[in-house]
Protein backbone atom coordinates (compact mmCIF):
# COMPACT_ATOMS: atom_id res chain seq x y z
CA UNK A 1 0.00 0.00 0.00
CA UNK A 2 0.93 3.37 -1.10
CA UNK A 3 1.92 5.93 1.92
CA UNK A 4 3.65 8.29 3.84
CA UNK A 5 4.29 7.79 7.89
CA UNK A 6 4.91 9.82 10.23
CA UNK A 7 6.33 9.22 13.79
CA UNK A 8 5.42 9.45 16.55
CA UNK A 9 1.89 11.30 16.15
CA UNK A 10 1.87 12.59 19.08
CA UNK A 11 4.43 14.07 21.45
CA UNK A 12 4.54 16.64 24.43
CA UNK A 13 8.38 17.72 24.98
CA UNK A 14 10.02 20.69 27.29
CA UNK A 15 11.40 23.76 26.02
CA UNK A 16 15.48 22.62 24.32
CA UNK A 17 15.02 18.83 24.03
CA UNK A 18 15.78 18.01 20.91
CA UNK A 19 13.58 16.00 18.97
CA UNK A 20 13.24 14.24 15.55
CA UNK A 21 10.15 13.49 13.79
CA UNK A 22 10.86 10.67 11.33
CA UNK A 23 8.89 10.35 8.19
CA UNK A 24 9.14 7.63 5.38
CA UNK A 25 7.40 7.16 2.14
CA UNK A 26 7.31 4.01 -0.05
CA UNK A 27 6.46 5.26 -3.35
CA UNK A 28 10.04 6.22 -4.82
CA UNK A 29 9.06 9.98 -5.01
CA UNK A 30 11.77 13.16 -5.40
CA UNK A 31 10.53 15.46 -3.70
CA UNK A 32 9.47 15.49 0.22
CA UNK A 33 8.09 17.94 1.69
CA UNK A 34 7.28 19.38 5.53
CA UNK A 35 4.25 21.35 6.53
CA UNK A 36 2.53 23.01 9.72
CA UNK A 37 -0.43 23.57 10.27
CA UNK A 38 -1.46 26.00 12.68
CA UNK A 39 -5.14 27.77 13.40
CA UNK A 40 -5.86 30.77 11.15
CA UNK A 41 -2.41 30.29 9.37
CA UNK A 42 -3.00 26.93 7.31
CA UNK A 43 -0.39 24.97 6.44
CA UNK A 44 2.71 26.47 5.18
CA UNK A 45 6.11 25.11 4.11
CA UNK A 46 8.90 24.23 6.59
CA UNK A 47 11.42 22.88 4.24
CA UNK A 48 11.30 20.77 1.01
CA UNK A 49 13.59 18.40 -0.66
CA UNK A 50 13.92 17.54 -4.68
CA UNK A 51 16.19 14.70 -4.05
CA UNK A 52 18.38 12.95 -2.08
CA UNK A 53 21.00 15.20 -0.23
CA UNK A 54 18.86 18.11 -1.80
CA UNK A 55 16.96 20.03 0.55
CA UNK A 56 16.10 23.89 0.73
CA UNK A 57 13.94 26.14 3.02
CA UNK A 58 10.39 26.83 2.76
CA UNK A 59 8.54 29.74 4.17
CA UNK A 60 8.96 29.17 7.52
CA UNK A 61 12.13 27.04 7.85
CA UNK A 62 13.49 29.05 11.81
CA UNK A 63 14.02 26.63 14.75
CA UNK A 64 14.17 23.26 12.18
CA UNK A 65 16.45 21.23 10.74
CA UNK A 66 16.29 18.09 7.54
CA UNK A 67 18.22 16.19 6.16
CA UNK A 68 17.70 13.59 2.71
CA UNK A 69 20.10 10.77 3.40
CA UNK A 70 17.97 8.23 1.60
CA UNK A 71 14.92 8.70 -0.82
CA UNK A 72 12.64 7.35 0.93
CA UNK A 73 13.53 9.43 4.30
CA UNK A 74 12.75 13.03 5.13
CA UNK A 75 13.22 13.81 8.98
CA UNK A 76 12.58 16.57 10.36
CA UNK A 77 14.87 17.69 13.47
CA UNK A 78 13.94 20.24 16.38
CA UNK A 79 17.35 20.71 17.66
CA UNK A 80 16.21 23.10 20.68
CA UNK A 81 12.22 23.11 20.68
CA UNK A 82 10.14 26.64 21.77
CA UNK A 83 6.63 26.74 22.27
CA UNK A 84 6.04 28.35 19.58
CA UNK A 85 7.09 25.16 17.54
CA UNK A 86 3.81 23.72 18.85
CA UNK A 87 1.67 22.60 16.04
CA UNK A 88 0.54 19.98 13.64
CA UNK A 89 3.07 18.61 11.59
CA UNK A 90 2.81 16.97 7.88
CA UNK A 91 5.30 15.19 5.71
CA UNK A 92 4.36 15.08 2.56
CA UNK A 93 5.68 13.63 -1.29
CA UNK A 94 5.06 13.21 -4.93
CA UNK A 95 7.00 12.68 -7.79
CA UNK A 96 8.87 15.77 -9.48
CA UNK A 97 6.89 16.14 -12.35
CA UNK A 98 3.39 18.10 -13.00
CA UNK A 99 1.82 15.07 -12.83
CA UNK A 100 2.44 13.85 -9.32
CA UNK A 101 -0.41 13.38 -6.65
CA UNK A 102 0.26 14.95 -3.45
CA UNK A 103 0.36 12.16 -0.65
CA UNK A 104 0.57 13.09 3.05
CA UNK A 105 1.38 11.51 6.28
CA UNK A 106 -1.17 11.16 9.08
CA UNK A 107 0.53 14.32 11.10
CA UNK A 108 2.20 14.75 14.19
CA UNK A 109 0.96 16.93 16.79
CA UNK A 110 4.10 18.52 18.61
CA UNK A 111 3.56 20.14 22.18
CA UNK A 112 6.47 22.37 23.58
CA UNK A 113 5.56 23.33 27.30
CA UNK B 1 -3.71 39.13 -1.44
CA UNK B 2 -3.51 35.66 -0.74
CA UNK B 3 -2.44 33.71 -4.17
CA UNK B 4 -5.28 30.74 -3.40
CA UNK B 5 -8.34 31.80 -2.30
CA UNK B 6 -11.55 30.51 -1.32
CA UNK B 7 -15.02 30.59 -0.68
CA UNK B 8 -17.10 30.32 1.51
CA UNK B 9 -14.70 29.71 4.66
CA UNK B 10 -17.32 27.91 6.46
CA UNK B 11 -20.46 26.20 5.51
CA UNK B 12 -23.10 24.01 7.10
CA UNK B 13 -25.70 21.81 4.70
CA UNK B 14 -28.28 19.44 5.70
CA UNK B 15 -28.04 16.01 4.92
CA UNK B 16 -28.77 15.25 0.90
CA UNK B 17 -27.95 19.40 -0.01
CA UNK B 18 -26.07 19.65 -3.26
CA UNK B 19 -22.33 21.50 -2.08
CA UNK B 20 -20.04 23.57 -3.97
CA UNK B 21 -16.85 25.23 -2.61
CA UNK B 22 -14.77 27.39 -4.96
CA UNK B 23 -10.97 28.12 -5.55
CA UNK B 24 -9.23 31.04 -7.16
CA UNK B 25 -5.95 31.42 -7.81
CA UNK B 26 -3.60 34.30 -9.04
CA UNK B 27 -0.80 32.45 -9.98
CA UNK B 28 0.31 30.57 -13.13
CA UNK B 29 -0.26 27.02 -12.19
CA UNK B 30 0.34 23.41 -13.52
CA UNK B 31 -2.31 21.70 -11.52
CA UNK B 32 -4.74 21.91 -8.73
CA UNK B 33 -4.99 19.60 -6.22
CA UNK B 34 -8.55 19.25 -3.72
CA UNK B 35 -7.74 17.53 -0.54
CA UNK B 36 -9.64 16.86 2.67
CA UNK B 37 -9.03 16.56 6.17
CA UNK B 38 -11.42 15.04 8.73
CA UNK B 39 -11.26 16.89 12.17
CA UNK B 40 -8.65 15.36 13.85
CA UNK B 41 -7.62 13.42 11.15
CA UNK B 42 -4.91 13.12 8.02
CA UNK B 43 -5.20 15.17 4.84
CA UNK B 44 -6.12 12.77 1.92
CA UNK B 45 -6.07 13.84 -2.00
CA UNK B 46 -9.53 13.78 -3.47
CA UNK B 47 -8.75 14.98 -7.26
CA UNK B 48 -5.53 16.63 -9.11
CA UNK B 49 -6.61 18.23 -11.87
CA UNK B 50 -5.03 20.45 -15.04
CA UNK B 51 -7.92 20.56 -17.28
CA UNK B 52 -11.59 20.10 -17.88
CA UNK B 53 -13.56 17.88 -14.77
CA UNK B 54 -13.44 14.57 -13.07
CA UNK B 55 -15.85 13.15 -11.24
CA UNK B 56 -15.22 10.24 -8.53
CA UNK B 57 -18.67 9.04 -6.85
CA UNK B 58 -20.39 11.75 -5.48
CA UNK B 59 -17.33 13.99 -5.62
CA UNK B 60 -17.08 15.84 -9.00
CA UNK B 61 -14.30 18.98 -9.42
CA UNK B 62 -13.91 21.35 -12.52
CA UNK B 63 -11.28 23.88 -13.59
CA UNK B 64 -11.13 26.98 -15.60
CA UNK B 65 -7.61 27.43 -16.58
CA UNK B 66 -8.61 30.95 -18.21
CA UNK B 67 -10.46 31.89 -15.12
CA UNK B 68 -8.06 31.09 -12.71
CA UNK B 69 -11.12 29.00 -10.94
CA UNK B 70 -12.06 25.92 -9.55
CA UNK B 71 -15.16 24.29 -8.28
CA UNK B 72 -16.01 21.20 -5.65
CA UNK B 73 -19.04 19.56 -5.59
CA UNK B 74 -20.48 17.33 -3.51
CA UNK B 75 -23.86 16.03 -4.49
CA UNK B 76 -26.22 14.41 -1.91
CA UNK B 77 -24.44 15.14 1.10
CA UNK B 78 -23.89 13.33 3.95
CA UNK B 79 -22.74 13.77 7.52
CA UNK B 80 -19.13 11.73 6.82
CA UNK B 81 -18.87 14.79 4.20
CA UNK B 82 -18.23 17.05 7.05
CA UNK B 83 -14.34 17.78 7.52
CA UNK B 84 -12.18 20.97 5.53
CA UNK B 85 -11.55 20.70 2.04
CA UNK B 86 -8.35 22.46 1.02
CA UNK B 87 -7.37 23.65 -2.23
CA UNK B 88 -3.95 23.58 -3.37
CA UNK B 89 -2.00 24.63 -6.74
CA UNK B 90 0.87 23.38 -8.10
CA UNK B 91 2.48 26.83 -9.37
CA UNK B 92 5.86 26.40 -11.59
CA UNK B 93 9.01 27.64 -10.43
CA UNK B 94 12.66 27.94 -11.34
CA UNK B 95 13.87 25.00 -9.63
CA UNK B 96 10.40 23.39 -8.57
CA UNK B 97 6.63 23.47 -8.75
CA UNK B 98 5.59 24.78 -5.21
CA UNK B 99 2.27 23.88 -4.13
CA UNK B 100 0.54 26.88 -2.39
CA UNK B 101 -2.40 26.11 0.13
CA UNK B 102 -5.44 27.70 -0.06
CA UNK B 103 -7.40 28.34 3.47
CA UNK B 104 -9.41 25.48 3.28
CA UNK B 105 -13.21 25.46 3.65
CA UNK B 106 -14.67 23.85 6.62
CA UNK B 107 -17.79 22.11 6.14
CA UNK B 108 -20.46 20.66 8.36
CA UNK B 109 -23.26 18.24 7.05
CA UNK B 110 -26.19 18.23 9.59
CA UNK B 111 -28.69 14.64 9.54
Amino acid sequence: EAQVTQNPRYLITVTGKKLTVTCSQNMNHEYMSWYRQDPGLGLRQIYYSMNVEVTDKGDVPEGYKVSRKEKRNFPLILESPSPNQTSLYFCASRFRGQAGELFFGEGSRLTVL
Amino acid sequence: KNEVEQSPQNLTAQEGEFITINCSYSVGISALHWLQQHPGGGIVSLFMLSSGKKKHGRLIATINIQEKHSSLHITASHPRDSAVYICAVLAPGTSYDKVIFGPGTSLSVIP
